[in-house]
């Protein structure tokens, strides 16, 4: 069974950082791109960033690009998103996703998400 | 960056209508288009990739159709666990894009 368990999340002041964590297991996780999606509160869902599979390639969205950065230790099975410089409107739940990996760049697996609160 | 708009933002249905949500690309995205089903506190699930694709696990009353800019998910005969909120993504190009959402509710 895929799972995808992110961890990491909680309470941070404007400025500060955050390194959130996603555990993989269920699947081989060294063969598959990955994603973080993120949603504020009562809003939709908004793309953060992706990794390829060997972690040699990442994109950010726009938004966070310069403050954030996607990684993965494929020995640990494990993804990561390091937050700096944090703004308020940077609280949401942020979902660890899993890339479908065939063809188009759709999310086939979900975590359960951490929630990311910014405020003074 | 390619925009995805989704009508109506809401709906409300009743048990056994049929319910027609639409999604526009702001370019050609060919058939690269995904809808996923979001429940409160819970994460989105996946439905339909390629368009038009079942994921495994789906019931087939839910279908999608089009290709380049205009996309529809169909519900032939709504359930009571489908109402929720209905996201289409755009699986083209990156950035990814979501749409904003449609909320079915009960009517």
């Amino acid at each position: 069974e895929v799972q995808l368990v992110e961890s990491g999340g909680g309470l941070v002041q404007p400025g500060g950082s955050l390194r959130l964590s996603c555990a993989a297991s269920g699947f081989t996780f060294s063969n598959y791109w990955m994603h973080w999606v993120r949603q504020a509160p009562g809003k939709g869902l908004v793309w953060v960033a992706r990794i390829d599979s060997d972690g040699s390639s990442t994109s950010h969205a726009d938004s966070v690009k310069g403050r954030f950065t996607i990684s993965r230790d494929n020995a640990k099975n494990t993804l990561y998103l390091q937050m700096n410089s944090l703004r308020a409107e940077d609280t949401a739940v942020y979902y660890c996703a899993r890339d479908r990996a065939y063809s188009g760049y759709d999310i086939d697996y979900w975590g359960q998400g951490t929630l990311v609160t910014v405020s003074s | 960056d390619i925009q995805m708009t989704q009508s109506p933002s809401s709906v409300s249905a009743s048990v056994g209508d049929r319910v027609t949500i639409t999604c526009r690309a702001s370019q050609g995205i060919s058939s690269w288009l995904a809808w996923y089903q979001q429940k409160p506190g819970k994460a989105p699930k996946l439905l339909i990739y390629a368009a038009s694709s079942l994921q495994s696990g789906v019931p087939s009353r839910f279908s999608g159709s089009g290709s380049g800019t205009d996309f529809t998910l169909t519900i032939s005969s709504l359930q009571p666990e489908d109402f929720a909120t209905y996201y289409c993504q755009q699986a083209n190009s990156f950035p990814l894009a979501f749409g904003g959402g449609t909320k079915v509710e009960i009517k």
